[in-house]
Parts: structure tokens; C-alpha cells; sequence
């Protein structure tokens, strides 16, 4: 079945740095979407990307959508205590899989 | 709008007890989806329906775990007899098949099972 395998698993930045996470898949992928969980939350829907070399952004997270269709990206500029959580990519088919997700942990 | 709703919350259960957990969907969805988080598995598709029934239950683990949507409104998903490694985080999600098919989470059930 369709799998995406996302890195790195953990990020550990001072505030104030950039953060990014990656997104592969195999196959190529009719959409993706992120989500991001805060501790001892749950996932919330962040953005769907569904065109090939696609790029939104959403304050300071800029998300990308390869040209391929085989990969995105998440990057946060500048980051904030506040974005700590783990950040997933999904694969939406009817029903969603996720990747292992990237937590990110913030230094004050 | 209420958003999925999921109880309980949290449940501790000795082992070889039985455990229901009970999600109601956002209300016009026609999606609803089980997943179990556990930090050595992360988030793994347990079960899904569509317009109230079974569309893949690949993900279920094994006999001891079942689940049932009788009705739009509720779905409950059943572990008999429950073991130490089903510990874990259940979420229950659902979705509209119109637009942008976003999923949405309940808070989820924290269970342990000791």
C-alpha cells in the first residue's frame, strides 16, 4: 500500500531557528496533507496540498508539494515555543496514512 | 459545532478485561476512522467505515479487537480480552466526503492496561 516515510524523527532547535521536515513516498501521492499534534494532544489538520510543485504558506509555514508528486516539505521560519508538537504528512486515499512524524522540541 | 467526541477519556483496566471505547462523529460526516498511537508504532489505521459500514479493517490487530458503526451517529470499538500491549492512545477521526476530505480528531482515549 501507499507509505510515506518522513524525516528526521526528532529536531531539537533554539528559538529563533528554522526547522524543516521532509516527506517521501515511492508512489506518486494524488495529494498530501500535515497535521501537527501538540504534547498530550491530538493531530489537527494543517493543509492540503494537491498540484504538482505546489507552495502555501500559513504565517511562517511554508509547505511544498514536488514537482513529481513523490515528496513535500514543511518548513518553519523563525521558530517559536509555541510550534513545538509533532508535525505529520498524510497520504489521503479515503482514508488517511500518516507518516512517522518529526517532533520538534524548542529552546527558549 | 461539537467536534468528534470520544469517551472515556482515560481508562485503566486489568488484563483480561474487556474495554469499549465509544466515539460519536461530527454530525454529516460519513467517514469515520480508528486509529491507535503508541510511541514504537506511531499512528496506525486500526479500522474505517463509510456511510456506517466496514471499508478496511486491515489495520484491526488481531480477534480481540472489534468495532461496530450501528448507526451514523456512534461507532464503538471493542477489545476482548484486553493485554498489557494494547496500551496505547485511540483516536477516533471522521470525515466529510465533500471538498477537502479533512479528517478531524477526537481528544482521544488513553488506555492502559495493567
Amino acid at each position: 500500500g501507499q507509505q510515506v516515510m518522513q524525516i528526521p524523527q526528532y529536531q531539537h532547535v533554539q528559538e529563533g531557528e528554522d526547522f524543516t521536515t521532509y516527506c517521501n513516498s515511492s508512489t506518486t501521492l494524488s495529494n498530501i496533507q500535515w497535521y501537527k499534534q501538540r504534547p498530550g494532544g491530538h493531530p489537527v489538520f494543517l493543509i492540503q496540498l494537491v498540484k504538482s510543485g505546489e507552495v502555501k504558506k500559513q504565517k511562517r509555514l511554508t509547505f511544498q508539494f514536488g514537482e513529481a508528486k513523490k515528496n513535500s516539505s514543511l518548513h518553519i521560519t523563525a521558530t517559536q515555543t509555541t510550534d513545538v508538537g509533532t508535525y505529520f504528512c498524510a497520504s489521503n486515499t479515503g482514508k488517511l496514512i500518516f507518516g512517522q512524524g518529526t517532533t520538534l522540541q524548542v529552546k527558549p | 459545532d461539537a467536534g468528534v467526541i470520544q469517551s472515556p477519556r482515560h481508562e485503566v483496566t486489568e488484563m483480561g478485561q474487556e474495554v469499549t471505547l465509544r466515539c460519536k462523529p461530527i454530525s454529516g460526516h460519513n467517514s469515520l476512522f480508528w486509529y491507535r498511537q503508541t510511541m514504537m508504532r506511531g499512528l496506525e489505521l486500526l479500522i474505517y467505515f463509510n456511510n456506517n459500514v466496514p471499508i478496511d479493517d486491515s489495520g484491526m490487530p488481531e480477534d480481540r479487537f472489534s468495532a461496530k458503526m450501528p448507526n451514523a451517529s456512534f461507532s464503538t470499538l471493542k477489545i476482548q480480552p484486553s493485554e498489557p500491549r494494547d496500551s496505547a492512545v485511540y483516536f477516533c477521526a471522521s470525515s466529510s466526503n465533500r471538498g477537502v476530505n479533512t479528517i478531524y480528531f477526537g481528544e482521544g482515549s488513553w488506555l492502559t492496561v495493567v
